[in-house]
């Protein structure tokens, strides 16, 4: 694709529901990150995907936080039983061979 | 340090130039980037600069690295109105890309 595509753009659930947002990278891109930006605040780094190596997980806030990528391309990052300090917003970068990492719009989630 | 730090906030009069200010954490990042958020919006890649490099310029923006103090900057030249967003620096760390927490930069008329 043209760009870095997230879905959903927004997404208003209710405490303890899960979640999944979805990042579909440019393509041919290998490496795949995932941040969250609280209001006001910067990229907190979440997960790191390169290529078939085994991602670098070292990011995620709790075990309600997963995230996989299928087939070297797509990936989802999933929020268990949300929570209310879990509202942000969720970006979605990916890098190809150069050292551009171009970012997505992101998913700005509402736990309610 | 363990984070990559920036100043929080600067203002600058339409025309004069702007240098944001970006200290970051490890000495082997091969790469460092700038990158722009207008409000509301995602981030957008500004530019980004090798570490053996001292200096790169492009167009209104110049970025200097002093790879023994661990500093970059970003010097945007006869900054206008159009340029107000938040800036971040980012260092490639063991592959990941650490973000500084952003400066926002407010431009006067």
């Amino acid at each position: 694709g043209a760009g870095v595509s997230q879905s959903p753009s927004n997404k208003v659930t209710e405490k303890g529901k899960d979640v999944e947002l979805r990042c579909d990278p440019i393509s041919g891109h290998t490496a795949l990150y995932w941040y969250r930006q609280s209001l006001g605040q910067g990229l907190e780094f979440l997960i790191y995907f390169q290529g078939n190596s085994a991602p670098d997980k070292s990011g995620l806030p709790s075990d309600r936080f997963s995230a996989e990528r299928t087939g070297g391309s797509v990936s989802t990052l999933t929020i268990q039983r949300t929570q209310q300090e879990d509202s942000a917003v969720y970006l979605c970068a990916t890098r190809g061979v150069n050292p551009e990492a171009f970012f997505g719009q992101g998913t700005r989630l509402t736990v309610v | 340090g363990e984070d990559v730090e920036q100043s929080l906030f600067l203002s600058v009069r339409e025309g004069d130039s702007s240098v944001i200010n970006c200290t970051y954490t490890d000495s082997s990042s091969t790469y460092l980037y700038w990158y722009k958020q207008e409000p509301g919006a995602g981030l957008q890649l500004l530019t980004y600069i090798f570490s053996n490099m001292d200096m790169k310029q492009d167009q209104r923006l110049t970025v200097l690295l002093n790879k023994k103090d661990k500093h970059l900057s970003l010097r945007i030249a006869d900054t206008q109105t159009g340029d107000s967003a938040i800036y971040f620096c980012a260092e490639s760390k063991g592959g990941k890309l650490i973000f500084g927490q952003g400066t926002e930069l407010s431009v006067k008329p």
